[in-house]
């Protein structure tokens, strides 16, 4: 069984441009957790989904960020207008129940 | 007060000798505790999972839950260099995981 995927591994981007960040949950997982960690900070809660439902989004920004966790195919992460506070790692965790939860390598965005 | 405090270390030791990472919570409802490990640039990995109150063993790692006194611990025994990380404990309570701010370990050959 696969672990949790996530593309790009790396992205950069230019200030003003989008970034969109993907993620697979392994396989019969329902549940989808995005974080954001900054170097040598911990990791911050932004959003939690199940297929179709955004279930608590309450640690993502109000502007430029949205998530989504479509019917089928991985969830996304789209951040709008980058600037360079947007640049760290964003981990995505998946969940076969909601008591815990496995991690992806993250993708580490860099703006310029 | 956040909900999980953990002390940032760092934490140096011998190797070979036994660790203790601990955390405190001040919410008495959590009931699931976990330990995750994560190495320098990359994604956290589930290391121990408990519930409630007690002990759970496998292999060299034994993690320990008090409830009375909301103490969570991760004993790490005959540590290696390949232990060197930072350690996060967790605990969830509907539908939120709340983390520590992570001990980073060193573990000197």
């Amino acid at each position: 069984n696969a672990g949790v995927m996530q593309n790009p591994r790396h992205l950069v981007r230019r200030r003003g441009q989008e970034a969109r960040l993907r993620c697979s949950p392994m396989k019969g997982h329902s549940h989808v957790y995005w974080y954001r960690q900054l170097p040598e900070e911990g990791l911050k809660f932004m959003v939690y989904l199940q297929k179709e439902n955004i279930i608590d989004e309450s640690g993502m920004p109000k502007e430029r960020f949205s998530a989504e966790f479509p019917k089928e195919g991985p969830s996304i992460l789209r951040i709008q207008q980058v600037v360079r506070g947007d640049s760290a790692a964003y981990f995505c965790a998946s969940s076969p129940t909601k008591e815990t939860q496995y991690f992806g390598p993250g993708t580490r965005l860099l703006v310029l | 007060q956040k909900e999980v405090e953990q002390d940032p270390g760092p934490l140096s030791v011998p190797e070979g000798a036994i660790v203790s990472l601990n955390c405190t919570y001040s919410n008495s409802a959590f009931q699931y505790f976990m330990w995750y490990r994560q190495y320098s640039r990359k994604g956290p990995e589930l290391l121990m999972y408990t519930y409630s109150s007690g002990n759970k063993e496998d292999g060299r790692f034994t993690a320990q839950v008090d409830k009375s006194s909301k103490y969570i611990s991760l004993f790490i025994r005959d540590s290696q260099p390949s232990d060197s990380a930072t350690y996060l404990c967790v605990s969830y309570n509907f539908n939120k995981f709340y983390f520590g701010s992570g001990t980073k370990l060193n573990v000197k050959p």
